[in-house]
């Protein structure tokens, strides 16, 4: 069973225009979320995380949204820049063994 | 340069073949993990070592063995795989083992793997 969910395999957006990508969790457990992003022929790298004890976090670009009540949280990308295509994986860890849980991944692509 | 490295970057494979992937940090950090990305699949974590010590399995096949013979490095052999085996395999490593808001997994690039 899923525990954290990205509904979205794909996202297209035009340059400049904010990017939203979206993510479910079921696990109440879950504490800290973090967003990585994956270019092809690398490894995921950390983008930015949230704590639960908070409902945004920013970071230039980038900011995440937590809504507790709703388990979502949603990475805003404004503006959106040809460079940041590339899959997005939102991940969570909390509970009793805080590893990592992750999403499928979603597919940005941002055009020119 | 992420600070893991992994190789082989690719690897084909029969399914009588014995092969072992090879992961090292130089990060100095305590953790390192196997994961596993198949097509249209989440990251599925396969193990964990802390200290060299394994503190995780999670539920893999046995034709997978891990081994952690110090803090920096980490294999996977493999051996008669199956070719849904095929995926690719990342290793990342962590200060801790209790990743969360001030404890990051810091991944390699990971080898891509077919099975035939």
């Amino acid at each position: 069973d899923q525990q954290v969910k990205q509904n979205s395999p794909s996202l297209s957006v035009q340059e400049g225009r904010i990017s939203i990508l979206n993510c479910d969790y079921t696990n109440s457990m879950f504490d800290y979320f973090l967003w990585y992003k994956k270019y092809p022929a690398e490894g995921p790298t950390f983008l930015i995380s949230i704590s639960s004890i908070k409902d945004k976090n920013e970071d230039g670009r980038f900011t995440v949204f937590l809504n507790k009540s709703a388990k979502h949280l949603s990475l805003h990308i404004v503006p959106s820049q040809p460079g940041d295509s590339a899959v997005y994986f939102c991940a969570a860890s909390g509970g009793s063994n805080y590893k990592l849980t992750f999403g499928k991944g979603t597919l940005l692509t941002v055009n020119p | 340069e992420t600070g893991v490295t992994q190789t082989p970057r690719h690897l084909v494979m029969g399914m009588t073949n014995k092969k072992s992937l090879k992961c090292e940090q130089h990060l100095g950090h305590n953790a390192m993990y196997w994961y596993k990305q198949s097509a249209k699949k989440p990251l599925e974590l396969m193990f964990v070592y802390n200290f060299k010590e394994q503190t995780e399995n999670n539920s893999v096949p046995s034709r997978f063995s891990p081994e952690c013979p110090n803090s920096s490095h980490l294999f996977l052999h493999l051996h008669t795989l199956q070719p849904e085996d095929s995926a690719l395999y990342l290793c990342a490593s962590s200060q801790g083992a209790r990743v969360g808001l001030n404890e990051k997994l810091f991944f390699g690039s990971g080898t891509q793997l077919s099975v035939l």
